[in-house]
């Protein structure tokens, strides 16, 4: 089946600690995305992948680091410095160039206490 | 930058009946406009999308129409079924790699 993974399912962490939180897509995508979703509030955009060993901040990059080393692959990870870490978090990819329909993954749900 | 406002934040409507949810967009230049629905525990699906090439796109039970001169976009459903219920959201974008969403719209059917 092809599609958009994302694991775990939910994820929990200590203040301090720094968390990576995993996406695979097996869609043969370049384009890669991850968004932050809090109550209320609209999928914002935390940063964006284009195609391999490039990607770009998005509207909330702060706090947060990624790599695109491998076409499958977009890990997110979730620094000491965000603020607010606990949401819910969103991975989406999409052709590309060809075509800008993006598909999600199942999201994480991160809480950090 | 693109701003989307989505309208209403929720919205209950018994089974059967129609259910309209309406977006608004900010940047002229954004020339596509999906909708997805996102159930609890699941992700974000995918359910009708729209260019600004066309008014009207149907399916089944769907359908999203689009006025570029007001800047606003509207996902119907009719019909409404309890496995509707959940949260939709709006989004706009321009051609390029990004979308700028609505904050989202609970709908409840009501058996």
């Amino acid at each position: 089946d092809g599609g958009i993974t994302q694991s775990p399912k939910y994820l929990f962490r200590k203040e301090g600690q720094n968390v990576t939180l995993s996406c695979e897509q097996n869609l043969n995508h370049d384009a890669m995305y991850w968004y932050r979703q809090d109550p209320g509030q609209g999928l914002r955009l935390i940063y964006y992948s284009q195609i391999v060993n490039d990607f770009q901040k998005g509207d909330i990059a702060e706090g947060y680091s990624v790599s695109r080393e491998k076409k499958e692959s977009f890990p997110l990870t979730v620094t000491s410095a965000q603020k607010n870490p606990t949401a819910f978090y969103l991975c989406a990819s999409s052709l590309g160039t060809a075509s800008i329909e993006q598909y999600f993954g199942p999201g994480t749900r991160l809480t950090v206490t | 930058g693109e701003n989307v406002e989505q309208h209403p934040s929720t919205l209950s409507v018994q089974e059967g009946d129609s259910a309209v949810i309406k977006c608004t967009y900010s940047d002229s230049a954004s020339n596509y406009f999906p909708w997805y629905k996102q159930e609890l525990g699941k992700g974000s699906q995918l359910i009708i999308d729209i260019r600004s090439n066309v008014g009207e796109k149907k399916d089944q039970r769907i359908a999203v129409t689009l006025n570029k001169t007001a800047k606003h976009f509207s996902l119907h459903i009719t019909e409404t079924q309890p496995e509707d219920s959940a949260v939709y959201f709006c989004a706009a974008g321009a051609g390029s790699y990004q979308l700028t969403f609505g904050k989202g719209t609970k709908l409840s059917v009501i058996p």
